[in-house]
């Protein structure tokens, strides 16, 4: 099994729908981060957690939600879908203090908002 | 702020050739790494390595090579003799501790598209 699991792989949801991508993960470790893959963009930042208490935003956190609902769960929502929230979701994970340690990704899910 | 640019969106170039990619960073941290991932066709994203501030000492990996110099704020990445396996979108990351509260994020480039033709 994979170390940090985002599901769904794929979702398709119409515009103005609730939508939320879960993630979870078997590392261990506190910090988990919410990034947007867009093409020619990188991945951008939409939000971080330290622990369950600690939810910080990102740089691009607008229209978007977050629940760390244990240590192991961090979960992203989109409250109003829109189009051009399609995009590639990635979660990761980071061990806690140290500047070193690379980030451990899930395999990523992909939405299409039409 | 921190800012990671890889201005080079699309390479492509023929098997056996080298090929550099590009990586210029900011940052006002003097203690901070570096990081190369690369995203298969697969999507997933797959650590290559890190480098530290303080360690100038360029890295071998099989084909791979890394040249880390301070004075230029660059971090480029060598293929040598690349093969069509090396095609995929290869990412620059820095991390630093990101002021009082030690957010110590991961911030990324834009990517780099690399096509190896056979």
């Amino acid at each position: 099994d994979a170390d940090v699991t985002q599901t769904p792989r794929n979702r398709i949801t119409k515009t103005g729908k609730r939508i939320m991508l879960e993630c979870s993960q078997t590392k261990g470790h506190d910090r988990m981060y919410w990034y947007r893959q867009d093409p020619g963009l990188g991945l951008r930042l939409i939000y971080y957690s330290f622990d369950v208490k600690d939810i910080n935003k990102g740089e691009i956190s607008d229209g978007y939600s977050v629940s760390r609902q244990a240590q192991a769960k961090f979960s992203l929502s989109l409250e109003s879908a829109i189009p051009n929230q399609t995009a590639l979701y990635f979660c990761a994970t980071r061990r806690t203090g140290d500047l070193s340690t690379e980030a451990f990704f899930g395999q990523g899910t992909r939405l299409t908002v039409v | 702020a921190q800012k990671v640019t890889q201005a080079q969106t699309e390479i492509s170039v023929v098997e056996k050739e080298d090929v550099t990619l590009d990586c210029v960073y900011e940052t006002r941290d003097t203690t901070y790494y570096l990081f190369w991932y690369k995203q298969p066709p697969s999507g997933e994203l797959v650590f290559l390595i890190r480098r530290n501030s303080f360690d100038e000492q360029n890295e071998i990996s099989g084909r791979y090579s890394w040249n880390f110099q301070k004075s230029t704020s660059s971090f480029n990445f060598t293929i040598t003799a690349s093969q069509v396996v090396d095609s995929a979108v290869y990412f620059c990351a820095l991390s630093e501790a990101g002021g009082i509260q030690g957010a110590q994020k991961l911030v990324f480039g834009q990517g780099t598209r690399l096509t190896i033709n056979p």
